[in-house]
């Protein structure tokens, strides 16, 4: 059965520092993955999606993620880190072979201090 | 502002009252999802269309829930029969179909908080 996992509840980093959310999956065949972000009373929002190709993905706000077989990781990164990235974080996979069925991780809570 | 929008954002109902929610979704997008999140936790899938048709529902989703998008536009999400363990974040997200038949990103609304007393 499909699914993803982030191990962290809470990431705590420097502002301006490099920063890292982890996502790992469990997927048969070839996976679609996907971050999103989730800000205080808002909805959520796209980040970026691995489909295939590069295992380099980039996305919105300066974020990046690199798809990692061998390890069966997608984490999210960011090489310096604002307090304005402060957030709820969520890898997704879909269920299946659904196009339209995600299963999202319990999401990781990123602070950001000054 | 042409992304998804919900109403109502808030609703607080009794036990044992019907509620309807209701989403608009980007204009162009053909794919239509509802989604449940509860404190602490990511969204859970509940059930999506295409166009008026729906393709998908969960089978966590019990009888008390329905959900119609009758012209292909619009949908609504009624819940009958409240239950406290309803109360929760209810998200729509919208979509267009992606062209190589891989799952495209969606975009979701603001979200109907309920709040089941």
């Amino acid at each position: 059965a499909q699914s993803v996992a982030q191990p962290e509840d809470q990431v705590n980093v420097a502002e301006g520092n490099p920063l890292t959310v982890k996502c790992t999956y469990s997927v048969s065949g070839n996976p679609y993955l996907f971050w999103y972000v989730q800000y205080p009373n808002r909805g959520l929002q796209f980040l970026l999606k691995y489909i295939t190709g590069d295992n380099l993905v980039k996305g919105s706000y300066g974020f990046e993620a690199e798809f990692n077989k061998s390890q069966t990781s997608f984490h999210l990164k960011k090489p310096s880190a604002l307090v304005s990235d402060s957030a709820l974080y969520f890898c997704a996979v879909p269920r299946g072979r659904s196009q339209g069925n995600l299963i999202f991780g319990k999401g990781t809570k990123l602070s950001v201090k000054p | 502002d042409t992304g998804v929008s919900q109403d109502p954002r808030h609703k607080i109902t009794k036990r044992g009252q019907n509620v309807t929610f209701r989403c608009d979704p980007i204009s162009e997008h053909n794919r239509l999802y509802w989604y449940r999140q509860t404190l602490g936790q990511g969204p859970e899938f509940l059930t999506y269309f295409q166009n008026e048709a729906q393709l998908e529902k969960s089978r966590l989703l019990s009888d008390r829930f329905s959900a119609e998008r009758p012209k292909g536009s619009f949908s609504t999400l009624e819940i009958q029969r409240t239950e406290q363990g309803d109360s929760a974040m209810y998200l729509c997200a919208s979509s267009s179909r992606a062209a190589t038949g891989s799952p495209n990103e969606q975009f979701f609304g603001p979200g109907t908080r309920l709040t089941v007393l």
